[in-house]
């Protein structure tokens, strides 16, 4: 089974901190993919990745960077992190060829005060 | 991608199929429809796809009209751990952007 793991399931932040959301895929996914969901708003894409050292910008991507140095990880940043930021995260992977569904961790639920 | 409408709630007694409707009538030829649920407090799972052909897994059968205009999830038989959102998503093949609106939060009641 593919397994995609975030190394927090909840996290709680200050305002103007530096965080780091970390996902990690164990079937060499080449694409990777962050999301936020909000209440009333869905999942929304922040970044995503086709492959090593390559990203593009979702829909939402101000406030945000991301970093993929090896294939079965992919790591979202918040460089100073603001409240409006709060929110549920969600990374997800699939493979690149095809009709082929994403594969989703469980989500890391931060909280910025 | 095309956009969906879905209602927003629906029950179904434990046991009998659970149909959730999704209507995408500005879907393109070269879209598929994708169903995804998400179970509280975890990630979105995926269910289903298709094309226009109905398709049917271990998990639920998809119905796609013949215009493509609209289509129905079933789950055959309804379990209290079927309870879910459960997002009805149009894209192309190629497309890695899967847009998730509100969804349709499904309730089985024992």
């Amino acid at each position: 089974d593919v397994k995609v793991t975030q190394s927090s399931r909840y996290l709680v932040k200050r305002t103007g901190e530096k965080v780091f959301l970390e996902c990690v895929q164990d079937m060499d996914h080449e694409n990777m993919f962050w999301y936020r969901q909000d209440p009333g708003l869905g999942l929304r894409l922040i970044y995503f990745s086709y492959d090593v050292k390559m990203k593009e910008k979702g829909d939402i991507p101000e406030g945000y960077s991301v970093s993929r140095e090896k294939k079965e990880r992919f790591s979202l940043i918040l460089e100073s992190a603001s409240t409006n930021q709060t929110s549920m995260y969600l990374c997800a992977s699939r493979t690149g060829q095809g009709v082929i569904e994403q594969y989703f961790g469980p989500g890391t639920r931060l909280t910025v005060t | 991608d095309a956009k969906t409408t879905q209602p927003p709630s629906m029950d179904c007694a434990e046991g009998r199929a659970a149909n959730l409707p999704c209507n995408h009538s500005t879907i393109s030829g070269n879209e598929y429809v994708y169903w995804y649920r998400q179970i509280h407090s975890q990630g979105p799972q995926y269910i289903i796809h298709g094309l226009k052909n109905n398709e049917t897994n271990e998990m639920a059968s998809l119905i796609i009209t013949e215009d493509r205009k609209s289509s129905t999830l079933i789950l055959p038989h309804a379990t209290l751990r079927d309870t879910a959102v459960y997002y009805c998503i149009v894209s192309r093949a190629s497309g890695s952007r899967l847009t998730f609106g509100e969804g349709t939060q499904l309730t089985v009641n024992p």
